[in-house]
C-alpha cells in the first residue's frame, strides 16, 4: 500500500525556522495537506493544495513541493507550534486517502 | 459556522457493531463536499476508515472495507458509521470530517473536524 513517510521527530528553538517534510512515490502527482493536532484535541488543517493556508492560520505557515517531498516550513517558531504535524494525501489509483506517520515537533 | 457533533457509545462489547453519527450543522451535507470517518488509537497515528458523498459514492481503506458502512441521511444533515465485529484494535478515538472539493482536487484536505468520540473495545 501506498505511504507517506515523515520524520517522527523535529525540534526547534523558539523563533528559528522548522522544516518538516513528507516524501511518498506518487506525492509529485498529488496535492498533499497537513495537519496540526495538539494533545487532547482534533486535528486542524494548516496547509492545503500543497502550498494553500486556509483562513485563520498564521503566515508563518508555509507550504512547499519539490518532486515527492513535501515541506511544512514554519518560520519564527513559537511555543505554541509544539505538535503532532500529519502530512495526507488521496491516491487516486487506489480511491484512498493518505496519511503520514505524524512528526512531533518540539520548540525547545 | 459549520460544526461537527459526532455522538455514539463510549463503550461497545467485542463482536459486536460501533455506531456513530455525525451531525452538521452551518453548512448543507447534500452540496460539494464529502465526508469522512478518521480514527486515532491510543498514543497513534491517523487512520482514514471511508468518505461518503452525498449522491451515494463511498470510499473505504481496503484494511476495514469487510466491516464497515459510512452512510448519508441528507433529510437530518448527518452521516453515520458502522464497523462490525469489532475487537480491542478498534479501540480509538473517532473522528467525523468534512473533505473539501474542488475542481481540480476532489476528495481532498479535511477541512472541518468534530471533537471526537473516544469508543473503547471491551467486555
Amino acid at each position: 500500500s501506498y505511504e507517506l513517510t515523515q520524520p517522527p521527530s523535529v525540534s526547534v528553538s523558539p523563533g528559528q525556522t522548522a522544516s518538516i517534510t513528507c516524501s511518498g512515490d506518487k506525492l509529485g502527482d498529488t496535492y498533499a495537506c497537513w495537519y496540526q493536532q495538539k494533545p487532547g484535541q482534533s486535528p486542524v488543517l494548516v496547509m492545503y493544495q500543497d502550498n494553500k493556508r486556509p483562513s485563520g492560520i498564521p503566515e508563518r505557515f508555509s507550504g512547499s513541493k519539490s518532486g515527492n517531498t513535501a515541506t511544512l516550513t514554519i518560520s519564527g517558531t513559537q511555543a505554541m507550534d509544539e505538535a503532532d504535524y500529519y502530512c495526507q494525501t488521496w491516491d487516486s489509483s487506489t480511491a484512498h486517502v493518505v496519511f503520514g506517520g505524524g512528526t512531533k515537533l518540539t520548540v525547545l | 459556522q459549520v460544526q461537527l457533533q459526532d455522538s455514539g457509545p463510549g463503550l461497545v462489547k467485542p463482536s459486536e457493531t460501533l455506531s456513530l453519527t455525525c451531525a452538521v450543522s452551518g453548512y448543507f451535507i447534500s452540496s460539494f463536499y464529502y465526508w469522512g470517518w478518521i480514527r486515532q488509537s491510543p498514543g497513534k497515528g491517523l487512520e482514514w476508515i471511508g468518505s461518503v458523498y452525498h449522491g451515494g459514492s463511498t470510499f473505504y481503506n481496503a484494511s476495514l472495507k469487510s466491516r464497515v458502512t459510512i452512510s448519508i441521511d441528507t433529510s437530518k444533515n448527518q452521516f453515520s458509521l458502522k464497523l462490525s465485529s469489532v475487537t480491542a484494535a478498534d479501540t480509538a478515538v473517532y473522528y467525523c470530517a468534512r473533505q473539501y472539493c474542488s475542481s481540480d482536487s476532489c476528495p481532498g484536505a479535511f477541512d472541518i473536524w468534530g471533537h471526537g468520540t473516544m469508543v473503547t473495545v471491551s467486555s
